[in-house]
């Protein structure tokens, strides 16, 4: 099956300081999601991309559709403790959702303090 | 509230015997999700079916079993077959047609011994 390859795998930064993570692919998507897990749940849909090129913001999350239709990035300015956790990237290439979402491994994301 | 229902959290089973995992969604979604999640590893597609009475099999489909005899309920079945069980298992739906965005349950913790 398709794969996405998610990095960093992990990161250790300073609280205040920005993030960046990114996910590519060998294939097209026709849609980049980004979802949010906490220990021992389940993950929350934070961004949704579904135009070559769009940039999206929400508060302080921003991500970008690349004009390949192959990557996406996520960024988080002036993390803050609750950032911690592990984020998603996920592709979509059928219609409606139908058949799943191809899902990256995760980028854990520990803020010292 | 509007939202996916997994339970119970924590499952815990012997060796050989089936169990099966609840899913409940009242968000009148018409397409749900089974998948598997492993340690570092991302989400992996078991089960879906996006509509009442069908389901396909996604890509670790072996030694599990689904049935979808009302829109709102889409349990699974982890049979004595499946030769390393124990893991987190997330349930998901979304509004076919409409997007790809799909919303998680809280997840199964399922451990077999």
């Amino acid at each position: 099956g398709q794969q996405l390859n998610q990095s960093p795998q992990s990161m250790f930064i300073q609280e205040g300081e920005d993030v960046s993570m990114n996910c590519t692919s060998s294939s097209i998507f026709n849609t980049w999601l980004w979802y949010k897990q906490d220990p021992g749940e389940g993950p929350v849909l934070l961004i949704a991309l579904y135009k070559a090129g769009e940039l999206t913001s929400n508060g302080r999350l921003t991500a970008q559709f690349g004009i390949t239709r192959k990557d996406s990035f996520l960024n988080i300015s002036a993390s803050i403790p609750s950032d911690v956790g592990i984020y998603f990237c996920a592709g979509g290439n059928s219609g409606g959702g139908a058949d799943g979402l191809t899902f990256g491994k995760g980028t854990h994301l520990i803020i010292q303090p | 509230d509007g939202g996916i229902t997994q339970s119970p959290k924590y499952l815990f089973r012997k060796e050989g015997q089936n169990v099966t995992l609840s899913c409940e969604q009242n968000l009148n979604h018409d397409a749900m999700y089974w998948y598997r999640q492993d340690p570092g590893q991302g989400l992996r597609l078991i089960y879906y079916s996006q509509i009442v009475n069908d389901f396909q099999k996604g890509d670790i489909a072996e030694g599990y079993s689904v049935s979808r005899e009302k829109k709102e309920s889409f349990p699974l079945t982890v049979t004595s077959a499946q030769k390393n069980p124990t893991a987190f298992y997330l349930c998901a739906s979304t509004q076919t047609g409409e997007s790809y965005e799909q919303y998680f349950g809280p997840g199964t913790r399922l451990t077999v011994t």
